[in-house]
């Protein structure tokens, strides 16, 4: 399996400030077809998780432009520029890659 | 507007068996991959398995964790997705989510969530 390893934030991050969250994959992410198979989750308190971008840096629909994924194939960040305080909660990053699909274990992220 | 609503979780013993129910809305059921997914309290979610869509035959993949005690199918004119849990142990504790596919495996609505509790 892909196993996938999250960073860990120093919190509280103050509110506006940027915060950077990091993932590294036990593999590539990286596809035949160009794309990066990596996905970014929020999990607010007591919410299901909110995907926030695919294929590595593609927003999905209605995700704020605060919210920007990056990497290589093996290292990704996504970052959050001037955060707010309903960006507070528990991120995943996801490779959807291969079989089975993992989820890295979340980076918590408090806001002051 | 989608939406996905879990239902049929509880409370089982060890060794029993549950089904899960996933009622969709709002989008075209056919045309979307549908996965299951769990998240044990405390936790990161734990992808369980897909079944994908008609143009793709609506075959499902499972994760190894549980292959064989799982079954996932869908009834395409209810627009229902299922989750059939057997011999179900204690680690099997969790959240259950179903949740929709956007160009496959991008998870872009989840439902609210339903628990199962396996415990004597």
């Amino acid at each position: 399996d892909i196993v996938m390893t999250q960073g860990v934030l120093p919190n509280p991050v103050p509110s506006g400030e940027s915060a950077s969250i990091t993932c590294r994959s036990s593999k590539s992410l990286v596809y035949k077809d160009g794309k990066t198979y990596l996905n970014w989750f929020l999990q607010r308190p007591g919410q299901s998780p909110q995907l926030l971008t695919y294929w590595m840096s593609t927003r999905a629909s209605g995700v704020s432009d605060r919210f920007s994924g990056s990497g290589s194939g093996t290292y990704f960040t996504l970052k959050i520029s001037r955060v707010r305080a309903e960006d507070a909660g528990v991120y995943y990053c996801q490779q959807v890659r291969e079989y089975p699909l993992t989820f890295g274990s979340g980076t918590k992220l408090e806001i002051k | 507007e989608v939406k996905l609503l879990e239902s049929g979780g509880g409370l089982v013993q060890p060794g029993g068996s549950l089904r899960l129910s996933c009622a969709a809305s709002g989008f075209t059921f056919t045309d979307f991959y549908m996965s299951w997914i769990r998240q044990p309290p405390g936790k990161a979610p734990e992808w369980l398995g897909v079944i994908r869509n008609k143009a793709n035959g609506y075959t499902t993949e499972y994760n190894p964790s549980v292959k064989g005690r799982f079954t996932i199918s869908r009834d395409n004119t209810q627009n229902i997705l299922y989750l059939q849990m057997n011999t179900l142990r204690a680690e099997d504790t969790a959240i259950y989510y179903c949740a929709k596919g956007y160009y496959g495996y991008n998870h872009d609505y989840w439902g609210q969530g339903v628990m199962v509790t396996v415990s004597s």
